[in-house]
C-alpha cells in the first residue's frame, strides 16, 4: 500500500526566505507526483505535474523534482511573500489503468510572515 | 478555474437518513473521483468513475455508493449515514494521462448528528 508522508507539518518562514517542503512515498512504482496548495475552507489548486519519467518541473517562483528511486520529491518556494501561505499537498498517482488514483500526504502548513 | 460545481456546500443531517452530494463538471472530462479529508488522515478516495456508468471503488468505500449516468455529472450517495461520515468531501475530475492533472471541486462540508 503506498505511504506518502511530508515533512514538516508546519513551517513559518520571514517574507522573501527561499525554503523547502518534502515529501517521501513508499512505492517507487509511481505514474506522476502532483503538488497542491489549498487555502482555508477551499479545494485544492494544482501547482505543479512531475510524469515518472521526469526529474523536475518549474513554475514561476516553483520548481517541484523528483527522485523516484529514493521515493522522494522536494517543492522549492523561492523568495516567499506573505500570499503563499497556505497547505500544500504533495499526491502521488497510480497508474491508468487505476484511474490515476491520487494517494495525499497529510500536508505542510506553511506561514510567511511580512 | 475548472468547471467543477459541487452541491450543497453544506449540509447537516441525523444519523440514518441518506445523504446525496452532485457533482457537474463543464469539462467534458472523462475521470470524476469523490474524495474526503479529515484531520489526521488527509484526503482519501471513496470512489472514482472513469466514463459513463462505469466507476470503480477507492481505499475509503465502504458505506457510499456512487452513480454516472451522464459525463458531467457524478453523484456520490450515502445510503444510512453515521457520524464517522462527518467530514468535507471533494470532487475532482480529470482528462488522463501522465501529464494531467486533477482539479478539484470548492468541498462540501457535511455534518451528521
Amino acid at each position: 500500500k503506498q505511504e506518502v508522508t511530508q515533512i514538516p507539518a508546519a513551517l513559518s518562514v520571514p517574507e522573501g526566505e527561499n525554503l523547502v517542503l518534502n515529501c517521501s512515498f513508499t512505492d517507487s512504482a509511481i505514474y506522476n507526483l502532483q503538488w497542491f496548495r489549498q487555502d482555508p475552507g477551499k479545494g485544492l489548486t494544482s501547482l505543479l505535474l512531475i510524469q515518472s519519467s521526469q526529474r523536475e518541473q518549474t513554475s514561476g517562483r516553483l520548481n517541484a523534482s523528483l527522485d523516484k528511486s529514493s521515493g522522494r520529491s522536494t517543492l522549492y518556494i523561492a523568495a516567499s511573500q506573505p500570499g503563499d501561505s497556505a497547505t500544500y499537498l504533495c499526491a502521488v498517482a497510480r497508474g491508468e489503468t487505476s484511474g490515476s488514483r491520487l494517494t495525499f500526504g497529510e500536508g505542510t502548513q506553511l506561514t510567511v510572515n511580512p | 478555474d475548472a468547471g467543477i460545481t459541487q452541491s450543497p456546500r453544506h449540509k447537516v443531517t441525523e444519523t440514518g437518513t441518506p445523504v446525496t452530494l452532485r457533482c457537474h463538471q463543464t469539462e467534458n472530462h472523462r475521470y470524476m473521483y469523490w474524495y474526503r479529508q479529515d484531520p489526521g488522515h488527509g484526503l482519501r478516495l471513496i470512489h472514482y468513475s472513469y466514463g459513463v456508468k462505469d466507476t470503480d471503488k477507492g481505499e475509503v468505500s465502504d458505506g457510499y455508493s456512487v452513480s454516472r449516468s451522464k459525463t458531467e455529472d457524478f453523484l456520490l450517495t450515502l445510503e444510512s449515514a453515521t457520524s464517522s461520515q462527518t467530514s468535507v468531501y471533494f470532487c475532482a475530475i480529470s482528462k488522463g494521462g501522465v501529464n494531467q492533472p486533477q482539479h478539484f471541486g470548492d468541498g462540501t462540508r457535511l455534518s451528521i448528528l
